[in-house]
């Protein structure tokens, strides 16, 4: 079975653009989480998503949006991006039968 | 709001036993995570606990203790491809599914 995948594995904006990254959970799960990781530090949430309604949000800025899809697919968009906006930025789908949490490889963003 | 505490780094040697501790203070617990992470690399999961007690794994182990807000992953005859961070993460009562992340201890284990 396939697990988390996101795409872009790496991606590089300037200041001031927006980005959108992706993420398709575990097949049979519907809930999917986005947190932020700085280098050093443990991952941040940002959202979480479950039936493709919006269930949590983190202490992040209006530029950071999501939505779901009905596939259970998720987007991240970022907006008026800056330079802090680097991080690695991990999608993660929950299974709500054993509420164990499985993390998707990652989108290594950079801002220059 | 949530409070994880955990040391930052640990050093071991090869074969031998470490325990990496996590405390924590919460409004309402509702469940522990491990999680392994190598440099570069996304947190693959490595337990879950929400009753107190003793999870086996293999050469991976994880204690919960609620009442003490207390936690520890155990890893037995440590290999070098056990260097890695190890984070605690906390869920909550009514929080969904958010995770809240202690800042990871990174473990060096030496031959």
């Amino acid at each position: 079975d396939a697990g988390v995948t996101q795409s872009p594995t790496h991606l590089i904006k300037t200041r001031g653009q927006h980005v959108t990254l992706r993420c398709s959970p575990i097949s049979g799960h519907k809930s999917v989480s986005w947190y932020q990781q700085v280098l050093g530090q443990g991952p941040q949430f940002i959202f979480q998503y479950y039936e493709k309604e919006e269930r949590g949000r983190g202490n992040f800025p209006d530029r950071f949006s999501a939505r779901q899809f009905p596939n259970y697919s998720s987007e991240l968009n970022v907006n008026a991006l800056l330079l802090g906006d680097s991080a690695l930025y991990l999608c993660a789908s929950t299974s709500l039968q054993t509420y164990e949490q499985y993390f998707g490889p990652g989108t290594r963003l950079t801002v220059t | 709001g949530q409070n994880i505490d955990q040391p930052t780094e640990m050093t071991a040697t090869e074969g031998a036993i470490v325990q990496i501790n996590c405390t924590y203070q919460t409004s309402g617990f509702n469940g522990l995570f491990w999680y392994q992470q190598h440099a570069g690399e996304a947190p693959t999961f490595l337990s879950y606990n929400v009753l107190d007690g003793l999870e086996e794994k293999g050469r991976f182990s994880s204690f919960l203790s609620r009442s003490k807000g207390y936690s520890y992953l155990l890893l037995k005859e440590l290999q070098m491809k056990d260097s890695a961070s190890y984070l605690c993460a906390v869920r909550e009562n009514n929080a969904g599914n958010m995770l809240t992340f202690g800042g990871g201890t990174r473990l060096m284990v030496k031959p």
